[in-house]
């Protein structure tokens, strides 16, 4: 079955850490381009982070550039988010995403279920 | 970055009706454009993208147009399980942006 299964959210302290881990499966993982979109309780869609099949180019949103690193293992079929410096306003659930093709970057037409990450004291 | 908006914000229908929700854009994305779908508590789901094609296993009421900075998502005959709300994306400049949204509720 094509899927992805994201895991790790959890509540943090502001300038905490935490890291979240998408597990794929049903497609050849490495072929593609993978992002993270986030949603804050009951607003919009916002990108986050995306990164190239091979792992060599990420991309970052303005707003966590510089605290928030993706990775991926693609001997595990396993996409990472490494947020440090959490703010309130990290709050949201995260999903990962896989775009339709392998050269349709931008479009996301598999998503996770989604994992909430809450930042507060 | 290219700011979406989206209207109305809200659009109260009933089953059978047409819905006809439109997305512009703060300046031209070509037809680099999505539509999504997202019921509460569920990930958003792919209905059309380059402004008119639909994606996999999306049915026929579900149907996009436009291009430059003006685009429409209309669904032909609501049906029951449409009752949702509806986002646009762009893909045209880096980074992907998402419009706020228009939620379709029953009348």
């Amino acid at each position: 079955e094509v899927q992805l299964v994201e895991s790790g959210g959890g509540l943090v302290q502001p300038g905490g850490s935490l890291r979240l881990s998408c597990a794929a499966s049903g497609f050849t993982f490495s072929s593609y381009a993978m992002s993270w979109v986030r949603q804050a309780p009951g607003k919009g869609l916002e990108w986050v982070s995306a990164i190239s099949g091979s792992g060599g180019s990420t991309y970052y949103a303005d707003s966590v550039k510089g605290r928030f690193t993706i990775s991926r293992d693609n001997s595990k079929n396993t996409l990472y988010l490494q947020m440090n410096s959490l703010r309130a306003e990290d709050t949201a659930v995260y999903y990962c995403a896989k775009p339709p093709t392998t050269v349709t970057t931008w479009y996301f037409d598999l998503w996770g279920r989604g994992t909430l990450v809450t930042v507060s004291s | 970055e290219i700011v979406l908006t989206q209207s109305p914000a809200t659009l109260s229908l009933s089953p059978g009706e047409r819905a006809t929700l439109s997305c512009r854009a703060s300046q031209s994305v070509s037809s680099y454009l999505a539509w999504y779908q997202q019921k509460p508590g569920q990930a958003p789901r792919l209905l059309i993208y380059d402004a008119s094609n639909r994606a996999t296993g999306i049915p026929a009421r579900f149907s996009g147009s436009g291009s430059g900075t003006d685009f429409t998502l209309t669904i032909s005959s609501l049906e029951p399980e449409d009752f949702a709300v509806y986002y646009c994306q762009q893909r045209s400049n880096w980074p992907p942006t998402f419009g706020p949204g228009t939620k379709v509720d029953i009348k």
